[in-house]
């Protein structure tokens, strides 16, 4: 299957200060990639989709400000936590599908562990 | 809005049979996903129905009813390997954006 690779893999950050998490298709081209986040024991809430060239489209809730996305080109997305605090410790992983259909696979990146002490 | 629902916690015995169900409320749904997330790591795709009926793919099978807003993973001949998270997701939100929905994923303990 396609590869999603994303670095670092994990993170111990001071509070405020920021974060910037990569995430690359390795051997696909993805107009969209998408962040999610997971704390302990629950499930994977979307973030935002990242659009190759345009601005991401957030999700209810998350504040854009905080949590900045670019997509420079079509393997590279980056998720920029600003000024992160301990309550933005969580299991960041993005992914992306090859294809535009539906029915095409996500592939997801192995995932960031960050802890804001 | 979508929101998918699925059972917290379920066990199981090795060599035995086991139903994840996952029943959803959506705007604008297209199929349903499932994936496999071992502690600590990336989900893994297992499966995916764009129309009702059942999806076959070795020891793990899918289902699903779109008019009944629900479906299941089935897991047969349980390993020990098998114990992880499943979650199931929606796709489609209309748009270009193609993106998945996850549920509330259900953590399944396999025993000797």
């Amino acid at each position: 299957g396609a590869v999603v690779s994303q670095h670092p893999s994990w993170v111990i950050c001071k509070s405020g200060t920021s974060v910037k998490i990569e995430c690359r298709s390795l051997d696909f081209q993805a107009t969209t990639m998408f962040w999610y986040r997971q704390f302990p024991k629950q499930s994977l809430m979307l973030m935002a989709t990242s659009n190759e060239g345009s601005k991401a489209t957030y999700e209810q809730g998350v504040e854009k400000d905080k949590f900045l996305i670019n997509h420079a080109s079509l393997t590279l997305s980056t998720l920029t936590v600003t000024s992160a605090h301990p309550e933005d410790s969580s299991f960041y992983i993005c992914s992306a599908r090859m294809g535009a259909t539906l029915n095409t696979e996500a592939f997801f990146g192995q995932g960031t562990r960050l802890t804001v002490v | 809005g979508q929101s998918l629902e699925q059972p917290s916690e379920v066990t199981a015995v090795e060599g035995a049979i086991v139903q994840i169900n996952c029943t959803y409320q959506t705007s604008g749904f297209y199929g349903l996903s499932w994936y496999q997330q071992h502690d600590g790591g990336a989900p893994t795709f297992l499966s995916y129905n764009a129309l009702d009926g059942l999806e076959e793919t070795g020891r793990f099978s899918s289902f699903l009813s779109r008019s009944d807003s629900y479906g299941y993973l089935l897991l047969q001949e349980l390993q020990m390997k098998d114990s992880a998270s499943y979650f199931c997701a929606g796709s489609g939100c209309g748009g270009a954006t193609n993106k998945l929905i996850f549920g509330t994923g259900t953590l399944l303990a396999v025993q000797p």
